[in-house]
Parts: C-alpha cells; sequence; structure tokens
C-alpha cells in the first residue's frame, strides 16, 4: 500500500516568484509518481510524471520535479510563476508492479494561489 | 478526440433519493476508474473496471453504491439511498489496457454531488 502526503494545504506567492509544492510518499514497493493540477472550474490534468531514468522531469509550462528515492520526495517546483498557475496541485503515486493497474494514490492536494 | 466525460457536471439530491453519475471514457481506453474526493480530503480510488468486468472494487465505501459498465463501453455509478457523507466530487478516469500505458490516466472534469 502507498500513502501521499503534501505538506503545505495553501501555498500563496506573488507572480514571477518562485515556488515549491511538497509531496512526500511511503510505499513498501518501487512506485510511479504524478502531479495533477485541477483549474478553477476544470477536471484533473496530468502535469507530470516519473517513471523511470533522469529523475528531474519538466512540464510544458514550465514546472519541474524532481524524485528523491532516500528521502521518498517528489516536490514541484517553478522558478517564476504566472497569474495562470493558480489551481489545486495533486501529487499522486502508483505502485510500479503487481496489481496495481493504474490506481492512483493522491494527497491532500495544495491549493496554489498567485497574487499579482 | 473526446476526453473523459461526466454527467451530470452537478446534483443536489435529498437524503434518501437515489442518483446515476455516468461516465463515458476515451475511445477504446479498456480501463475505467471511478473516484471520490469527500470536501477537504484527498481524492480517493473507488474501483476499477476493464473493460466490463471489476477488477477491484476495494474502495467502494457500502453497499449502496453500485457501479457498472454494460459493454464494456461508459459507466455509471448509482447511489441508492443517498446519505449527506456522500457528497463530494466524483472523478472518472480512463486510460488504455497495453503495458505501461495504463499509467497514465485521463480524467473527467468531475461530478459534484450534493447531499441535502
Amino acid at each position: 500500500a502507498q500513502s501521499v502526503t503534501q505538506l503545505d494545504s495553501q501555498v500563496p506567492v506573488f507572480e514571477e516568484a518562485p515556488v515549491e509544492l511538497r509531496c512526500n510518499y511511503s510505499s513498501s514497493v518501487s512506485v510511479y509518481l504524478f502531479w495533477y493540477v485541477q483549474y478553477p472550474n476544470q477536471g484533473l490534468q496530468l502535469l507530470l510524471k516519473y517513471l523511470s531514468g533522469s529523475t528531474l522531469v519538466e512540464s510544458i509550462n514550465g514546472f519541474e520535479a524532481e524524485f528523491n528515492k532516500s528521502q521518498t520526495s517528489f516536490h514541484l517546483r517553478k522558478p517564476s510563476v504566472h497569474i495562470s498557475d493558480t489551481a489545486e496541485y495533486f501529487c499522486a503515486v502508483i505502485g510500479a508492479g503487481g496489481t496495481s493497474y493504474g490506481k492512483l494514490t493522491f494527497g491532500q492536494g495544495t491549493i496554489l494561489t498567485v497574487h499579482p | 478526440e473526446a476526453g473523459v466525460t461526466q454527467f451530470p457536471s452537478h446534483s443536489v439530491i435529498e437524503k434518501g433519493q437515489t442518483v446515476t453519475l455516468r461516465c463515458d471514457p476515451i475511445s477504446g481506453h479498456d480501463n475505467l476508474y471511478w473516484y471520490r474526493r469527500v470536501m477537504g480530503k484527498e481524492i480517493k480510488f473507488l474501483l476499477h473496471f476493464v473493460k466490463e468486468s471489476k477488477q477491484d472494487e476495494s474502495g467502494m465505501p457500502n453497499n449502496r453504491f453500485l457501479a457498472e459498465r454494460t459493454g464494456g463501453t461508459y459507466s455509471t455509478l448509482k447511489v441508492q439511498p443517498a446519505e449527506l457523507e456522500d457528497s463530494g466530487v466524483y472523478f472518472c478516469a480512463s486510460s488504455p489496457l497495453h503495458p505501461r500505458a495504463w499509467v497514465e490516466a485521463f480524467f473527467g472534469q468531475g461530478t459534484r454531488l450534493t447531499v441535502v
């Protein structure tokens, strides 16, 4: 079984400031890691994922996340945020083997609010 | 290509009534998942279909919830009778079946259910 902890429920920042959304996980098996985003009045969208290979993964809109196996973390970062990044962000994991079959375990979500 | 579609987007019903939520997955996606987010808590897995068969229904809260996927296409989730604690956002997701492709699930916009 897996569990995910997002350490901050809300993160307010000013536009063009850097941001880090923290995510830690617990699992007895290897995992795949994901960040999903939900913009206001929209569904969940995949932002980025780590399956294997380079531990640093990037999204098309400037976010990046680094898989740290020793610290069991997958923090999400962006060097300069925009108003349009205001959304709720969810960290999630799937067990990498066995019978997980795409069953995601989510964290509690972090609401990122970008102020002008 | 159409994404995952959920109906209705919002539903307000009285305690004791019945509600049916519908999910149309992406065409060709054999995996279909239902998740739920109760207010203030994390998104939790309810169940997983592979085509028309229930692969994993370990997250279904009780026998008031009935999910079906006749013909392996769209799915319905019926709550009968609804209770106040059933209020939340119900998400549907789908993914392809072949190896590694199932890792990335595509989500619908969710159905916000309010039981009063």
